[in-house]
Parts: C-alpha cells; sequence; structure tokens
C-alpha cells in the first residue's frame, strides 16, 4: 500500500522566515513519483514539482527548494525567505508504479505567512 | 488557455436528489480524473478515465457514476445525493499516467 505522511497540520511563520514542509512517504515499488501541489486560498490546486525515484538531486528553483531523501524515505520542501503570498495549503503526493497508477494524497500542511 | 474547466463551480442540493459535474479538458489529455477533497483528508479517488469509452473505480466510488463519452468530457453523477457527500471536488487530466495532474478549480457541493 501507498502512503504519504504530512505530520505537521499547520504552520505559521512571520514573512523572511524559512520554512520546511515534511513528507514521508511509504512504497513498495522501485519506481515511483513525487509531487507537491500548492493550494491557495482561491481553492485550485497548482503543481510545483514532480521527482521520480531515480532521481535524488536537490531541487531548487527561486524560493523554493526540494530535498529528496530515498533513505530516510522523504521528500521535504523548503520555502526560502516566506511571503504572504506563500500562505497557502501544501500537498504531497506520490504515485507507484504497480498496476494503475493512482496518486496518493497527503492530508496536506497549512502555511500561514503573517506580515 | 481554458486547461480543466468545472462546471457547476457551487452547488446546493437537497438529500435525493440528483445532478451531473462536468469537466471539459482542452488540452487532449486520454487520463481524466475525479477527487473529492474533505477536510483533514486530502484528495481522494473516486472515479477515472484512461481513455475514451473507459471508466473505473477509484478509492471512494459508492454512490458516484461516471461517463466518458468524448475524450475532452468526464461527467461525474451522483444519483441520489446523501448529505456525506458534502464535498469539494476537482477533475483532473494528465497526458500520459505519471505526468503531472492538471487541475480544475473546484465545485463545492453541499447537500442539505
Amino acid at each position: 500500500a501507498q502512503k504519504v505522511t504530512q505530520a505537521q497540520t499547520e504552520i505559521s511563520v512571520v514573512e523572511k522566515e524559512d520554512v520546511t514542509l515534511d513528507c514521508v512517504y511509504e512504497t513498495r515499488d522501485t519506481t515511483y513519483y513525487l509531487f507537491w501541489y500548492k493550494q491557495p486560498p482561491s481553492g485550485e490546486l497548482v503543481f510545483l514539482i514532480r521527482r521520480n525515484s531515480f532521481d535524488e538531486q536537490n531541487e531548487i528553483s527561486g524560493r523554493y527548494s526540494w530535498n529528496f531523501q530515498k533513505s530516510t524515505s522523504s521528500f521535504n520542501f523548503t520555502i526560502t525567505a516566506s511571503q504572504v503570498v506563500d500562505s497557502a495549503v501544501y500537498f504531497c503526493a506520490l504515485m507507484g508504479d504497480t498496476g494503475f497508477q493512482k496518486l496518493v494524497f497527503g492530508t496536506g500542511t497549512r502555511l500561514l505567512v503573517s506580515p | 488557455n481554458a486547461g480543466v474547466t468545472q462546471t457547476p463551480k457551487f452547488r446546493v442540493l437537497k438529500t435525493g436528489q440528483s445532478m451531473t459535474l462536468l469537466c471539459a479538458q482542452d488540452m487532449n489529455h486520454e487520463y481524466m480524473y475525479w477527487y473529492r477533497q474533505d477536510p483533514g483528508m486530502g484528495l481522494r479517488l473516486i472515479h477515472y478515465s484512461v481513455g475514451e469509452g473507459t471508466t473505473a473505480k477509484g478509492e471512494v466510488p459508492d454512490g458516484y457514476n461516471v461517463s466518458r463519452l468524448k475524450k475532452q468530457n468526464f461527467l461525474l453523477g451522483l444519483e441520489s445525493a446523501a448529505p456525506s457527500q458534502t464535498s469539494v471536488y476537482f477533475c483532473a487530466s494528465t497526458l500520459t499516467e505519471n505526468q503531472p495532474q492538471h487541475f480544475g478549480d473546484g465545485t463545492r457541493l453541499s447537500i442539505l
């Protein structure tokens, strides 16, 4: 069975602070894909990143960075110098490679960035 | 760029009523999905389709039916709405299975 755990239900920070959102996953598949999505207060789901299990390189995109560690089954997301516009619910998701490739979501972490 | 369009955006139903949610995508995607989002539970897959004319059950299919008569459209039906189906419904599509899914803006459905 595939599972994604986002243990942090809600995080509150002040603008310009760095913040890390944790994501721990479980899968028996050798090949799998990890995703992060952002859901701002307006409600839509915005794709942020996709990473496959064979690519453990960390990725940086502007103020966003992702740390993928297979040894700890984690795919953490860091926002550097947070801004009010970063306030949203962030979902981590996992897709395995066995049978139908269903996307399994974590329960999300709500990030509140105050000015 | 329309992407994935869901109609309606909001709806209030009475228990026992029926309705259909429409999802339309203009990206020529093969795969389409219906999810529901409930507080504290993330998104859960209701039904999905791997191509025109095909449908399959997801994680929480009970009480819902779907149809994919045209490649660009994926319909979600509630035959007899129940309060437990109060939720936000999202449609998504993707060209191939492991690519990022493109989501619609959601439909907020309340059943009284």
